[in-house]
């Protein structure tokens, strides 16, 4: 059973298109988090949801929107998408977010904005 | 701000090699420190951690040693194997339960 999935695992699109990944974890996670890895590795935290209340959102442009249904999904709306977003896009959850509860990390999806 | 740092470029070595990342970090206090692990085309993994100053963290054959005085969580292995192939993280905790990531380290095991 997969802990943590996204869809899709590859998305390419061209500029200006609206596009979404989801995320779903089965492990009965709080807090889910959505980080963003650039072509040369460097990874970093984008947002964090906390029983659906957004706790964490770090400087990034307001075309992405995450949306949390429920505790255990974590979507990521990007509006006008532009060459830079291309990049891997990882969806982690942990049990909460106040303690320290190890992050369990989901495949990954490529994002290719041509 | 807190902030990790690990050394330049890719690492290539030969199997059943000695392997050393260099890691240290900037932070007010004292957080936990993690090493992560990225198998080609897979998400990351937790390889290991530690929670407080001199707290070793192991796993798979790895070892990192949670040094306060030099400020470095440097990850080693006595004998690298082909599956070791991988690209490392090393990060810290902060605040709301956040990583804050160095840059990685890929790691080229070679027969």
């Amino acid at each position: 059973d997969t802990a943590v999935s996204q869809t899709p695992k590859y998305l390419v699109t061209q500029m200006g298109n609206d596009k979404s990944i989801k995320c779903e974890q089965n492990l009965g996670h709080d807090t889910m988090y959505w980080y963003k890895q650039d072509s040369k590795k460097f990874l970093k935290i984008m947002f964090s949801y906390n029983n659906k209340e957004l706790i964490i959102n770090e400087t990034v442009p307001n075309r992405f929107s995450p949306k949390s249904p429920d505790k255990a999904h974590l979507n990521l709306h990007i509006n006008s998408l532009e060459l830079g977003d291309s990049a891997v896009y990882f969806c982690a959850s942990s049990q909460a977010s106040g303690r320290e509860y190890e992050q369990y990390f989901g495949p990954g999806t490529r994002l290719t904005v041509t | 701000g807190n902030s990790v740092t690990q050394m330049e470029g890719p690492v290539t070595l030969s199997e059943e090699a000695f392997l050393t990342i260099n890691c240290t970090y900037t932070a007010t206090g004292y957080p936990s420190l993690f090493w992560y692990v990225q198998y080609p085309g897979e998400g990351l993994q937790l390889l290991l951690k530690a929670t407080k100053a001199d707290d070793k963290g192991s796993n798979k054959g790895f070892e990192a040693t949670y040094r306060k005085e030099t400020t470095s969580f440097h990850l080693e292995k006595g004998s690298v194997q082909v599956s070791d192939s991988a690209v490392y993280f090393c990060a810290l905790r902060e605040g709301n339960n956040r990583l804050a990531f160095g840059k990685g380290n890929q790691v080229v095991v070679i027969p």
